[in-house]
């Protein structure tokens, strides 16, 4: 039962562009919302995240969305550089029992 | 700080054999999880620890997995026997106090499992 999703397994953008990345979820209970970003032959990195009380988080060129009626965020990044290559893994938290779960990831190609 | 520290990096074993997959958490951490990626479920919750007891083991497949946290600094993940659809990469993540406070894992670089 896939509790997050991410419909898209690949994305390819160039360099300069916005590169918009979504996730859905099911779990209305969902309290927490988190971006990680994966290298080859790395572990996840956290990236940014959302609580479900704002609809808008900003760090630099990364901006996430949540829209909480739709049961769906997005990762915003803007200008792509190359260097934002890599897997980028959505999470949701429930907080009350501890408990994240995760997208199946997709992978952004950011061509110069 | 060297981060959370998982070994080995790449584990190849036959069907039958038993696996054991070892994680040193972030020191002063007290909760550790143990994730599976696979191409098609992407990261799923095995188990994880809270100050060395196990939590919630809800997500390990089957008996053929076991998990231990003998201490603070240390756990293993163990798959007796193993099998080939038990192939992916294990993480290990771990944070300071519960999720709900700290919000944010830390992973290790994960142990790329075939079993062939």
């Amino acid at each position: 039962d896939q509790q997050v999703k991410q419909n898209s397994p690949s994305l390819s953008v160039q360099e300069g562009r916005i590169s918009i990345l979504n996730c859905d979820y099911t779990n209305s209970m969902f309290d927490y919302f988190l971006w990680y970003k994966k290298y080859p032959a790395e572990g996840p990195t956290f990236l940014i995240s959302i609580s479900s009380i704002k609809d808008k988080n900003e760090d630099g060129r990364f901006t996430v969305f949540l829209n909480k009626s739709a049961k769906h965020l997005s990762l915003h990044i803007v200008p792509s550089q190359p260097g934002d290559s890599a897997v980028y893994f959505c999470a949701a938290l429930l907080s009350l029992n501890n408990d994240m779960r995760f997208g199946a990831g997709t992978r952004l190609t950011v061509k110069p | 700080d060297a981060g959370v520290i998982q070994s080995p990096r790449h584990e190849v074993t036959e069907m039958g054999q038993e696996v054991t997959l070892r994680c040193k958490p972030i020191s002063g951490h007290n909760s550790l999880f143990w994730y599976r990626q696979t191409m098609m479920r992407g990261l799923e919750l095995l188990i994880y620890f809270n100050n060395n007891v196990p939590i919630d083991d809800s997500g390990m497949p089957e008996d053929r997995f076991s998990a231990k946290m003998p201490n603070a600094s240390f756990s293993t993940l163990k798959i007796q026997p193993s099998e080939p659809r038990d192939s992916a990469v294990y993480f290990c993540a771990s944070s300071y106090g519960t999720l709900r406070a700290v919000k944010k894992l830390f992973f290790g670089s994960g142990t790329q499992l075939s079993v062939l």
